[in-house]
């Protein structure tokens, strides 16, 4: 089956802690994103790659930190500095060959924690 | 600044009634407009795209307007079903990258 997978599902982290969250994608798709959910809020952009070793900010990449080395794959780690992490994280990736009207795939998410 | 509205938190309809969910902006001129579907803690899942040449689309029982006039995507569900019951996203495309900006989304809930 192609798709996007996240692990893990949940995760907690410790005051000072980096995290990790993982996100793989087996549908050849060029461009992969990563948005936070809060309650009753939309998505907002965190950081998105249109290519392998390249990748820009969002609108809230303060705090949160991104590798794209592989073209299946697009770790996302929420550092320290990060001071409201609790959120719901998608990843999400489009094909990324379709000009501009794309649309976009999503993950089913990592939800974190603050202990 | 660019802003998105979608019309209410939520919206409750009786079964086999026709939804109609409301997405207005402004300050933008998105080349096309796309509607999702969100589960509760699921991620969302694509269900229709508009251009902004496009007055309006129709997937089985969906069906997406776009005035870019007004700067409002009118998104409806006929004969509604309980198993429609999720939350509703509009996103809109941003300048010439392909990013989007999402809506908070409209939580609809059809009841039997």
């Amino acid at each position: 089956d192609g798709g996007i997978t996240q692990s893990p599902k949940y995760l907690f982290r410790k005051e000072g802690q980096n995290v990790t969250l993982s996100c793989e994608q087996n549908l050849n798709h060029d461009a992969m994103y990563w948005y936070r959910q809060d309650p009753g809020q939309g998505l907002r952009l965190i950081y998105y790659s249109q290519i392998v070793n390249d990748f820009q900010k969002g609108d809230i990449a303060e705090g949160y930190s991104v590798s794209r080395e592989k073209k299946e794959s697009f770790p996302l780690t929420v550092t320290s500095a990060q001071k409201n992490p609790t959120a719901f994280y998608l990843c999400a990736s489009s094909t990324g060959t379709s000009g501009r009207f794309e649309t976009q795939y999503f993950g089913p998410g990592t939800r974190l924690l603050v202990l | 600044s660019q802003k998105i509205e979608q019309n209410s938190e939520a919206l409750n309809i009786q079964e086999g009634k026709t939804a109609t969910l409301t997405c207005n902006y402004t300050n933008y001129s998105p080349a096309y407009l796309q509607w999702y579907r969100q589960d509760p803690g699921r991620g969302p899942v694509f269900l229709l795209l508009i251009r902004e040449n496009e007055k309006e689309k129709r997937k089985e029982r969906l069906k997406v307007t776009f005035d870019t006039t007004l700067k409002q995507s009118l998104f409806h569900i006929t004969a509604s079903q309980p198993a429609d019951s999720a939350t509703y996203l509009c996103a809109l495309s941003r300048g010439s990258a392909r990013q989007l900006t999402f809506g908070s989304g409209t939580q609809l809930t059809v009841l039997p």
